[in-house]
């Protein structure tokens, strides 16, 4: 079955420093792949998402993000954290238009100042 | 444009009793997408609604049905609730390959 693997559910930066959430997906099929951030008692923003265009794909809110098909993953940057990052981040694959979105169990980003 | 909405957003039910959520997609969006949140299984697909046809189903028992209406508004229900149906229950609303959510229904089962 497809899945998305998600490394470590709670990551832990200072503001100012580097933010990398990491994501991998398990089938060799390309996807569509999209980063959503979730703020307490929100639904789901769409940050950024990848569509066989560029490899890498800029967002909203200084995030990016780089499709690796070598490597399955479609892992998140940020050059420099800033305390209104702090959130819960989803990484999700799909492979048709609509339809379903397979998730990450997420990964909850904290920023020290 | 308007953002997906969903109605209502807190919702307190008792165990056997059933609930109707309402969600209403960004317009001009034909394709409508459920999802339940949990702490312990995460965001978990159930069913797409597309052209009023429900087009793809996740894994749920029967208990969770939808349906869409002519205008792209949908309608999930559940019947015959149990504890383990407490959760957040996300609506999307798609424009091509991307889904779009509304902000939820807390739904706390007693």
């Amino acid at each position: 079955a497809q899945s998305v693997t998600q490394l470590g559910s709670h990551v832990s930066v200072s503001e100012g420093a580097l933010v990398l959430l990491r994501c991998n997906y398990s089938s060799s099929v390309p996807p569509y792949l999209f980063w959503y951030v979730q703020y307490p008692n929100q639904g789901l923003q769409l940050l950024l998402k990848y569509t066989s265009a560029a490899t890498l794909v800029k967002g909203i809110n200084g995030f990016e993000a780089e499709f690796k098909k070598s490597e399955t993953s479609f892992h998140l940057t940020k050059p420099s954290a800033h305390m209104s990052d702090a959130a819960e981040y989803f990484c999700a694959v799909s492979y048709n238009q609509g339809g379903k979105l397979i998730f990450g169990q997420g990964t909850e980003l904290s920023v020290k100042p | 444009k308007a953002g997906v909405t969903q109605t209502p957003r807190y919702l307190i039910k008792t165990r056997g009793q059933q609930v109707t959520l309402s969600c209403s997609p960004i317009s001009g969006h034909r394709s409508v997408s459920w999802y339940q949140q949990t702490p312990g299984q995460g965001l978990q697909f159930l069913f797409e609604y597309f052209s009023e046809t429900q087009r793809n189903k996740g894994n749920f028992p029967g208990r969770f049905s939808g349906r869409q209406f002519s205008n792209s508004r949908s309608e999930m229900n559940v019947s015959t609730l149990e504890l383990g149906d407490s959760a957040l229950y996300l609506c999307a609303s798609s424009s091509r390959e991307t889904q779009y959510f509304g902000p939820g229904t807390r739904l706390l089962v007693l």
